[in-house]
């Protein structure tokens, strides 16, 4: 069956430093990968997307890579900062249908 | 980015009894909208798919009898939680898609049902 692994549930960071959250994923062939935000007793914030024929985006101080071949994407938040702690998401889906698969999702805090 | 509103972000009821919750797209047409269900630190789990004017798809182990999704028009989806129970207690959350072959998925704020 399709699984999804965020590497750890949860990670600390000391601010300024760059966040490196992991989405590791089997049995699927994703044509979109979405990195989202969540925080508590909040629904999901959309951050980035990435297809399957691309190996690269960034927005602002996020960055996502995408690897189909190791079946892997990072998500990079450079100079983090304190209100950058929340719970990231990432998902995946087929091509056409919008029907996401969600990781666990790995709780990223930032220490001041 | 496009805006998705749920409503209401928070409910109580007695055991037994039926939630609306309702889903709507503000400054978008949503021709698909989906429902999700999250458990306290737990993942989303999709529940199913909301098309406009026809009937919803439900996944695997969802009782459709029991949660039942109309999308009457391309901004609004609702999901009924019928002669609910304390296990229906969740945080339940709509998206719909954005602009056509983006691949984007946009959520609203979440709902807190709460059964007694």
């Amino acid at each position: 069956s399709q699984k999804i692994e965020q590497n750890s549930e949860a990670l600390n960071i000391q601010e300024g430093k760059t966040a490196t959250l992991t989405c590791n994923y089997t049995n699927y062939s994703p044509a979109y990968l979405q990195w989202y935000r969540q925080d508590p007793g909040r629904g999901p914030v959309f951050l980035l997307l990435i297809r399957e024929n691309e190996k690269e985006k960034r927005k602002e101080r996020l960055k996502v890579t995408f690897d189909t071949t190791l079946k892997q994407s990072l998500f990079h938040i450079t100079a983090s900062q304190p209100a950058d702690s929340a719970t990231y998401l990432c998902a995946l889906s087929d091509s056409g249908t919008y029907k996401y698969i969600f990781g666990t999702g790995t709780r990223l805090k930032v220490l001041a | 980015g496009a805006v998705v509103s749920q409503h209401p972000s928070r409910v109580i009821c007695k055991s037994g009894t039926s939630v609306k919750i309702e889903c709507r797209s503000l400054d978008f047409q949503a021709t698909t909208m989906f429902w999700y269900r999250q458990f306290p630190k737990q993942s989303l789990m999709l529940m199913a798919t909301s098309n406009e004017g026809s009937k919803a798809t439900y996944e695997q182990g969802v009782e459709k009898d029991k949660f039942l999704i109309n999308h009457a028009s391309l901004t609004l989806s609702t999901l009924t939680v019928t002669s609910a129970h304390p296990e229906d207690s969740s945080f339940y959350i709509c998206s719909a898609r954005g602009r056509v072959d983006t691949g984007e998925l946009f959520f609203g704020e979440g709902s807190r049902l709460t059964v007694l």
